[in-house]
């Protein structure tokens, strides 16, 4: 089946750096989603985004479907942004599934 | 508010157990997915159900069974439980196939 690679698998921030988080993913795809796990468990939906580029507010997202690949920018971040963030993508050609990378997990420092 | 209701929001139960976590998708998706949520495993697909139908079959126990009902809830059975089967369980769900996920809250159960 299809493989989702996110790095860095951590990352660590103060207050205010911006960051970029890599998904690379083995096959094309029908459907990718960035997702922020905040502490409480809540998966929240960024962005829907098989291709191209989005902007919501302070974070941004860029898929370049060719080169099987994803980034999520995070500017001026905030300690609101902690958690874990998550590439998910759903296979061309196979089921319908949303087939999840391990996440990178963000820390933001006041 | 996602729009995807899940309950109950937290379970305690005993091994040997079994429990029901109920899903409500978004107003007019038809598709329902589960997923478990483990420390080790990460996020796993479980079951997938479009109008009523199954769709697709997961990494999901035979201890485990799910249905979506004709008004398009859906509702997860886990019995038999193992401490193992402690885990965040996830509903989402989407208009049509493949085409923008929401989750739910998810349900956090905990075997003792």
């Amino acid at each position: 089946g299809i493989q989702v690679e996110q790095s860095p698998p951590d990352l660590i921030l103060q207050e205010g750096a911006n960051s970029t988080l890599r998904c690379n993913f083995s096959d094309s795809v029908n459907n990718l989603q960035w997702f922020h796990q905040n502490p409480w468990g809540q998966l929240i939906n960024l962005f829907y985004i098989p291709s191209g580029t989005k902007q919501n507010g302070r974070l941004s997202a860029t898929t370049v479907a060719t080169e099987r690949y994803s980034l999520l920018y995070i500017s001026s971040s905030q300690t609101t942004d902690s958690g874990v963030y998550f590439c998910a993508v759903v296979a061309q050609g196979g089921s319908e599934k949303l087939v999840f990378g391990k996440g990178t997990k963000l820390t933001v420092n006041p | 508010d996602s729009g995807v209701t899940q309950t109950p929001k937290h379970l305690i139960t005993a091994t040997g157990q079994r429990v029901t976590l109920r899903c409500s998708p978004r107003s007019g998706d038809l598709s329902v997915y589960w997923y478990q949520q483990s420390l080790d495993q990460g996020l796993q697909f479980l079951i997938h159900y479009y109008n009523g139908e199954e769709r697709a079959k997961g990494n999901i126990l035979e201890r485990f069974s799910a249905q979506q009902f004709p008004d398009l809830h859906s509702e997860l059975n886990l019995s038999s439980l193992e401490l193992g089967d402690s885990a965040l369980y996830f509903c989402a769900s989407s208009p049509t196939l493949s085409v923008g996920y929401t989750f739910g809250s998810g349900t956090r159960l905990t075997v003792v």
